[in-house]
């Protein structure tokens, strides 16, 4: 199947900081990848939609000047979380659907950010 | 309402059984539907996909739609312990420019 590749996949930051994931597909073009967040034992939430060329669409209630999310280029998606606080802590999972796959969605493996 | 439901478990059944797992879906105009695995601490992978009515098997899986009823379902034949996992339902729309909705997952343990 097709390639989602994430890094980094652990990160421990002092907060205050910020820290930069990084989604890539590496076999197809995605014009566009999702961003999603999950705590321990709980579902997926969706944080926004990243679109190459323009500008993300956020959920309601995630803020977008702290997840800063960049689609520069057809394969390269970015979420920077900034001054990250301990209650940022949790699992970053980007994913892009391949429309030459039937539309299936492909995950990366994940960051799990700790803010210290 | 949720777009997408499932039972949220736990599920336990014994080894070499069968497992079922059941998804529901508010949105008539759906048109494709997924199962993800998702093991503790890692990130959704894709096991099974489905786009018409009917039966669709591959190995221990067989996933079933219904659209008219809103209903997919997941069968896991001869369960084994590694299927331990949650799995995630999934379906996507065109009509809102190609959304993905996923339910609360159903969580499965086998036991051995």
């Amino acid at each position: 199947g097709a390639v989602v590749s994430q890094h980094p996949s652990r990160v421990i930051c002092k907060s205050g900081t910020s820290v930069k994931i990084e989604c890539r597909s590496l076999d197809f073009q995605a014009t566009t990848m999702f961003w999603y967040r999950q705590f321990p034992k709980q579902s997926l939430m969706l944080m926004a939609t990243s679109n190459e060329g323009s500008k993300a669409t956020y959920e309601q209630g995630v803020e977008k000047d702290k997840f800063l999310i960049n689609h520069a280029s057809l394969t390269l998606s970015t979420l920077t979380v900034t001054s990250a606080h301990p209650e940022d802590s949790s699992f970053y999972i980007c994913s892009a659907p391949d429309w030459a796959k039937n539309e299936k969605l492909f995950f990366g493996s994940g960051t799990q950010l700790s803010v210290l | 309402q949720k777009e997408v439901e499932q039972n949220s478990g736990p599920l336990s059944v014994p080894e070499g059984a069968i497992a079922s797992l059941n998804c529901t879906y508010s949105d008539r105009v759906s048109q494709s539907f997924f199962w993800y695995r998702q093991y503790s601490g890692k990130s959704p992978e894709l096991i099974m996909s489905i786009y018409s009515n009917g039966d669709k098997e591959d190995g221990r899986f067989t996933a079933q739609l219904n659209k008219a009823s809103q209903y997919v379902s997941l069968l896991i034949r001869d369960s084994q312990p590694s299927d331990s996992a949650t799995y995630l339902c999934a379906v996507s729309t065109t009509n809102t420019g190609n959304q993905f909705y996923f339910g609360t997952g159903t969580s499965l343990t086998v036991i051995p």
